[in-house]
């Protein structure tokens, strides 16, 4: 089973500012099969991106991901207010699928 | 836009089964892969298993020997069943969507990350 570990466990960040999350896993995931989520508070998981660098379907651009084998980055490159939330990685290269236990970008 | 919708007990007693339905809405449940996913209290997000719409399955090791998913694609829903439960159970339960690429011909890849989720269900294990 491929581990993900994340950190920093939480960011605090101002509106504006750039947030630089990592996602780094236990072996290579294959074909960088990558994931990135957001989660707010009583809602669903949210699809930002797939494949460590492809932005889902109304995705803004100020998301992108980046990173292979071992180790992924997700950045915000400016801070809006709805972006403060949990974010999770996923890895799909090998069974079973594992989370990250995610990062909170919370307001400083 | 398809959406998915899970329901059942919200409350289910030690040892018994847990039954969960997915019912999707304004799409087609054929050709897709779907998942199960549950998020325990401390928001660890755990992947359970998944179904394809001919009903074949694939388990997290951890929960194999308990879990049964299915599909019903007249009613447009698949459903997931855990055995023998206890406290460590209790979540939230969400099910997932797998998106495809359609290259024409029959021929299709099929992808592993879910790019639709239902708002989930949260079901807790106490006698």
């Amino acid at each position: 089973e491929i581990v993900l570990t994340q950190s920093p466990g939480t960011l605090s960040l101002s509106p504006g500012e750039r947030a630089t999350l990592s996602c780094r896993a236990s072996q290579s995931v294959r074909n960088s099969y990558l994931a990135w989520y957001q989660q707010k508070p009583d809602q669903a998981p949210r699809l930002l991106i797939y494949g460590a660098s492809s932005r889902a379907t109304g995705i803004p651009d100020r998301f992108s991901g980046s990173g292979s084998g071992t180790d992924f980055t997700l950045t915000i490159s400016r801070l809006e207010p709805e972006d403060f939330a949990v974010y999770y990685c996923q890895q799909y290269g090998g069974s079973p699928f594992t989370f990250g236990p995610g990062t909170k970008v919370d307001f400083k | 836009q398809v959406q998915l919708q899970e329901s059942g007990p919200g409350l289910v007693k030690p040892s018994e089964t847990l039954s969960l339905t997915c019912t999707v809405s304004g799409g087609s449940i054929s050709t897709y892969f779907w998942s199960w996913i549950r998020q325990t209290p401390g928001k660890r997000l755990e992947w359970i298993g998944y179904i394809y719409d001919t009903g074949s399955t694939h388990y997290n090791p951890s929960l194999k020997s308990r879990v049964t998913i299915s599909i019903d694609r007249s009613k447009n829903q698949c459903s997931l069943r855990l055995s023998s439960v206890t406290a460590a159970d209790t979540a939230v339960y969400f099910c997932a969507r797998h998106p495809y690429h359609d290259f024409g011909s029959g021929r299709y890849k099929h992808e592993y990350y879910m790019d639709v989720w239902g708002k989930g269900t949260t079901v807790i294990v106490s006698s």
